[in-house]
C-alpha cells in the first residue's frame, strides 16, 4: 500500500516535444505528491509538486496533472530541450508529522534528443 | 552555499569496517530525513529525525545501522561492520517542518565497499 508505481523506465524525446511520465499510489493517506528531477552524481532537485486540492499545476514548461480518483498523477514537460536529460521521480507523502516520509517512484531516466 | 551539506562525497570501506556519514541541513531546517538509492533503482526511505529525537526509523535495518542527529552539529549515519550490500548511494534531506513539504536533498555520499 506505500508503494508508488512510475512508468515508463525509460524515455526518448525529440528537442521540442512532450514529455509525459506517470504515476500511481494506492495509499489514501498521501497528500503531498513532488517530483524530483535528478542527474548522475547529484542529489533530486525539487522540480514541482501539487496536493489533491487541485488537478492541475505549472510552473514554467513543467505542469502536474491529478486525479485524485483513479489516484494518479503525471509530469508534462512541455518543448523538452536536452538539457532536461535526466532522471525523474515521482514521490509522495502523507501530511503528518511521522508519516512524512517520501515514498519514491523507481524513476524514468529521460533522453531528449535533437 | 546554503543547501544541504554531505560528507564525505565518496567514501570506501572495507567489509567489517565502520562508516560515518554527515549531513548538515539547510539553515533554519529542523527536520532531517535520510534516503538509501541502490544503482538504477529509486530511493528508500531510512530514518527521519529531528533534533535529539529519532522521529521514525522503519526504513532503518533492524542491526549494524543507527543514526543521530544531536543539538550541536551535523547529523550522523553509522554503519557497522559494513558489508558488499551496504554499497549505495545515501541522500540527507532537510525540511523546515515534518509536515509533508517540501524536503531538499543533498549531492550524497557514494558508499563503495571492497
Amino acid at each position: 500500500q506505500q508503494q508508488v508505481k512510475q512508468s515508463p523506465q525509460s524515455l526518448i524525446v525529440q528537442k521540442g516535444g512532450i514529455s509525459i511520465i506517470n504515476c500511481a499510489y494506492e495509499n489514501t493517506a498521501f497528500d503531498y505528491f513532488p517530483w524530483y528531477q535528478q542527474f548522475p552524481g547529484k542529489g533530486p532537485a525539487l522540480l514541482i509538486a501539487i496536493r489533491p486540492d487541485v488537478s492541475e499545476k505549472k510552473e514554467g514548461r513543467f505542469t502536474i496533472s491529478f486525479n485524485k480518483s483513479a489516484k494518479q498523477f503525471s509530469l508534462h514537460i512541455m518543448d523538452s530541450q536536452p538539457g532536461d536529460s535526466a532522471t525523474y521521480f515521482c514521490a509522495a507523502s502523507a501530511d503528518t508529522g511521522t508519516a512524512s516520509k517520501l515514498t519514491f517512484g523507481t524513476g524514468t531516466r529521460l533522453q531528449v534528443t535533437l | 552555499n546554503a543547501g544541504v551539506m554531505q560528507n564525505p562525497r565518496h567514501l570506501v570501506r572495507r567489509r567489517g569496517q565502520e562508516a560515518r556519514l554527515r549531513c548538515s541541513p539547510m539553515k533554519g531546517h529542523s527536520h532531517v530525513y535520510w534516503y538509501r538509492q541502490l544503482p538504477e533503482e529509486g530511493l528508500k526511505f531510512m530514518v527521519y529525525l529531528q533534533k535529539e529525537n529519532i522521529i521514525d526509523e522503519s526504513g532503518m535495518p533492524k542491526e549494524r545501522f543507527s543514526a543521530e542527529f544531536p543539538k550541536e552539529g551535523p547529523s550522523i549515519l553509522r554503519i557497522q561492520q559494513v558489508v558488499r550490500g551496504d554499497s549505495a548511494a545515501y541522500f540527507c534531506a532537510s525540511s523546515p517542518t515534518g509536515l509533508g513539504g517540501p524536503q531538499h536533498f543533498g549531492d550524497g555520499t557514494r558508499l563503495s565497499i571492497l
